[in-house]
């Protein structure tokens, strides 16, 4: 069973709309839930990241960690073309290693 | 925008061919890591390395090597290139504040035919 499991999409949508994106994960030592965003032919970008459990908002975007049901969220309200990118999660014990998702690609249509 | 970088951001060569995949970061950061992509797949990680002269393999086996002499350069080797090493290969380094806020650099393909 793969640490952290992502829908590949991909994900289209009209210009406008909010963007669902899901992580589900397996290790409950987990402590650190990121959110990397990576266009093509570029590395990824640390978006956002939240500690434990909770919600953290950062203009368009949102992360959400619910450690019970150990499942991740990202939202995007608003969504423009240049959010189209392949969007992916991770996890962090508060150690050394990063364990990714496969990435999620997502296309906003003007 | 995170100062790392890597050379060459592409590269095709022929199978036996030994290359060097040069990364190099300006952020002074103590740790660096090197991740190998296929596409629609997870980053896998192939080295870290803690700081100068320190360096480990990661998870996913791999028939490269690695060096640390400075700080800010983190090459990585194949003594000899097969097809199976066609991938992205990104290099990146973390913040001091925490490993989970990893800078990325532009990776780079390789084809080897």
């Amino acid at each position: 069973q793969k640490e952290v499991e992502q829908d590949p999409g991909p994900l289209s949508v009209p210009e406008g709309a909010i963007v669902s994106l899901n992580c589900t994960y397996s290790n409950s030592a987990f402590q650190y839930f990121m959110w990397y965003r990576q266009y093509s032919r570029k590395g990824p970008e640390l978006l956002m990241y939240t500690y434990s459990s909770g919600n953290k908002e950062d203009g368009r975007f949102t992360a959400q960690v619910d450690k019970s049901s150990k499942y991740i969220s990202l939202f995007i309200r608003d969504s423009q073309p240049s959010d189209s990118a392949t969007y992916l999660c991770a996890s962090h014990t508060g150690g050394f290693k990063t364990i990714f998702g496969a990435g999620t690609r997502l296309f906003v249509k003007a | 925008e995170a100062d790392i970088y890597q050379t060459p951001r592409y590269l095709v060569i022929g199978t036996g061919k030994k290359i060097t995949l040069e990364c190099s970061q300006t952020m002074g950061h103590d740790k660096m890591y090197w991740y190998q992509q296929d596409p629609g797949m997870e980053l896998h990680l192939i080295h870290y390395s803690y700081g100068v002269n320190s360096t480990e393999k990661g998870d996913l086996s791999s028939e490269s090597t690695v060096s640390r002499i400075r700080t800010e350069h983190f090459p990585l080797t194949l003594e000899s290139a097969r097809p199976s090493h066609t991938s992205q290969y990104l290099c990146a380094s973390s913040d001091p504040r925490g490993d989970y806020e990893q800078y990325f650099g532009p990776g780079t393909r390789l084809t080897v035919t």
